[in-house]
């Protein structure tokens, strides 16, 4: 069965220092994969997405991730953590046309000062 | 501007009333989506419509109905039958094309009084 999980729940750093949020994802096809944001009381935010071109895929306010098929893993890094980056953050796998997509349970960063 | 409008914001029902979310879209996408989110989960697929007069179970659907009348309009009515309603309620669209992201709303956060 298709999945993707995301490798914790909860991930606390200091301002200034990386960030790292994990997911893999189960595939039996060519998967496109995205991030999302979600702060308190809103909607969802595109960060970044990959669609089979380069491999290491650059976002918005600093994000990046990078597809490693082997590892079946889309982790979201970066380099320093600011105090407006404190949000839910959802690894998305999307199959075939792009109607059938998996969230994964989501990721809550939090960033101490 | 394009985008996707959910309104209210905010909602309150009494106990054994129906009561109908709006959503909204000027993005001309085919698809749209419901989801249901609860405090510490995921996002969990309630209806999704690939096209005008079509749309299909999510995983969570008891309680709920919807329609598809125009391609820009996905109301979502959580019926009396919909056990625990209290939560927060994200509608989507997307294009039916391998890759394209999601577009969300803001979101309606529906509470039973």
């Amino acid at each position: 069965a298709q999945s993707v999980t995301q490798l914790d729940s909860h991930v606390s750093v200091s301002e200034g220092t990386p960030v790292l949020l994990r997911c893999n994802y189960s595939s039996s096809y060519s998967p496109s994969l995205f991030w999302y944001v979600q702060h308190p009381n809103k909607g969802l935010q595109l960060l970044l997405k990959y669609t089979s071109a380069a491999t290491l895929v650059k976002g918005i306010n600093g994000f990046e991730a990078e597809f490693k098929k082997s590892e079946t893993s889309f982790h979201l890094t970066k380099p320093s953590a600011h105090m407006s980056d404190a949000a839910e953050y959802f690894c998305v796998v999307s199959y075939t046309g792009g109607f059938k997509t998996i969230f994964g349970a989501g990721t809550r960063l939090f960033v101490k000062a | 501007d394009g985008g996707i409008t959910q309104s209210p914001k905010y909602l309150f029902r009494k106990e054994g009333q129906n009561v109908t979310l709006s959503c909204e879209q000027n993005l001309n996408h085919d698809a749209m989506y419901w989801y249901r989110q609860d405090p510490g989960q995921g996002l969990r697929l309630i209806y999704y419509s690939q096209i005008v007069n079509d749309f299909q179970k999510g995983d969570i659907a008891e309680g709920y109905s919807v329609s598809r009348e125009k391609k820009e309009s996905f109301p979502l009515t959580v019926t009396s039958a919909q056990k625990n309603p209290t939560a927060f309620y994200l509608c989507a669209s997307n294009d039916r094309e391998w890759g394209t992201e999601a577009f969300f709303g803001q979101g309606t956060r529906l509470t039973v009084v």
